[in-house]
C-alpha cells in the first residue's frame, strides 16, 4: 500500500525559531494535507494543497504541494509555545473509478516541542 | 466545515466486551471514516463508511471485528468487539464536508484492561 514517510520525527526548538518538516511519497498524491494534533483531540487541518507546485500560507504556516506530486513541507515561522503539538502529513488518492474522494494516507507525524 | 461529536470521550473497558462508539455530524455527509491511532503512532484508516451500503473494510480490519453502521448522513457508529488489550487506542471518525474539507472528531480514547 501507500506509504508517506515524514521527517523529522520530532523536533526540540526554542521560542522564536523557524521549523521544516517535509512528507514524501513512493506514489502520486492529488491532494496534500497538513494536520495537528493536541493531546486528547482529533488532528485539526491547518492546509490544504490541490495542486503540484501549489504554495500556501496561513498565518505563520507556509506548506508547498511538490513538483512531483510525491512530497510537500511545512514551515512554521517564528514558533511560539502553542504551536506545540504533533503535526501529520497525509495524501489523498483518487480512487479506482474516478470516485472524488479518496482515502487518506497519513505520515508518521512530527512531535514539535517549543521552548520558551 | 462540519462539525463532529464523538461519544464517549474515552471508556475503560474488560477484555472480551465489546464498545460502540458514536459519530454524529452536524450536516449531510456523504463518506464518513473511522480511523484508529495506536498510541504514539500515526492514523489508520479501518473503514469507509457510505449511508446504504455496506462499509468498506482496508487490509487487516474485518467486519466481524469491527461492525459498523451508517444509519443516515450524518450519524454513524463503529463496535469494538470481544476487545483484547491490543485495541488499546484512540479511534476516530473523520467525514469530508465540502470539497476537500476532512474534518475529525476528537476521538475515543479507549482502554482495555
Amino acid at each position: 500500500g501507500q506509504q508517506l514517510n515524514q521527517s523529522p520525527q520530532s523536533m526540540f526548538i526554542q521560542e522564536g525559531e523557524d521549523v521544516s518538516m517535509n512528507c514524501t511519497s513512493s506514489s502520486i498524491f492529488n491532494t496534500w494535507l497538513w494536520y495537528k494534533q493536541d493531546p486528547g483531540e482529533g488532528p485539526v487541518l491547518l492546509i490544504a494543497l490541490y495542486k503540484a507546485g501549489e504554495l500556501t500560507s496561513n498565518g505563520r504556516l507556509t506548506a508547498q504541494f511538490g513538483i512531483t506530486r510525491k512530497d510537500s513541507f511545512l514551515n512554521i515561522s517564528a514558533s511560539i509555545p502553542s504551536d506545540v503539538g504533533i503535526y501529520f502529513c497525509a495524501g489523498r488518492s483518487v480512487k479506482a473509478g474516478g470516485t472524488s474522494y479518496g482515502k487518506l494516507t497519513f505520515g508518521q507525524g512530527t512531535i514539535l516541542t517549543v521552548h520558551p | 466545515s462540519a462539525v463532529i461529536s464523538q461519544k464517549p470521550s474515552r471508556d475503560i473497558c474488560q477484555r472480551g466486551t465489546s464498545l460502540t462508539i458514536q459519530c454524529q455530524v452536524d450536516s449531510q455527509v456523504t463518506m464518513m471514516f473511522w480511523y484508529r491511532q495506536q498510541p504514539g503512532q500515526s492514523l489508520t484508516l479501518i473503514a469507509t463508511a457510505n449511508q446504504g451500503s455496506e462499509a468498506t473494510y482496508e487490509s487487516g480490519f474485518v467486519i466481524d471485528k469491527f461492525p459498523i453502521s451508517r444509519p443516515n448522513l450524518t450519524f454513524s457508529t463503529l463496535t469494538v468487539s470481544n476487545m483484547s488489550p491490543e485495541d488499546s487506542s484512540i479511534y476516530l471518525c473523520s467525514v469530508v464536508a465540502g470539497n476537500y474539507g476532512y474534518t475529525f472528531g476528537s476521538g475515543t480514547r479507549l482502554t482495555v484492561v
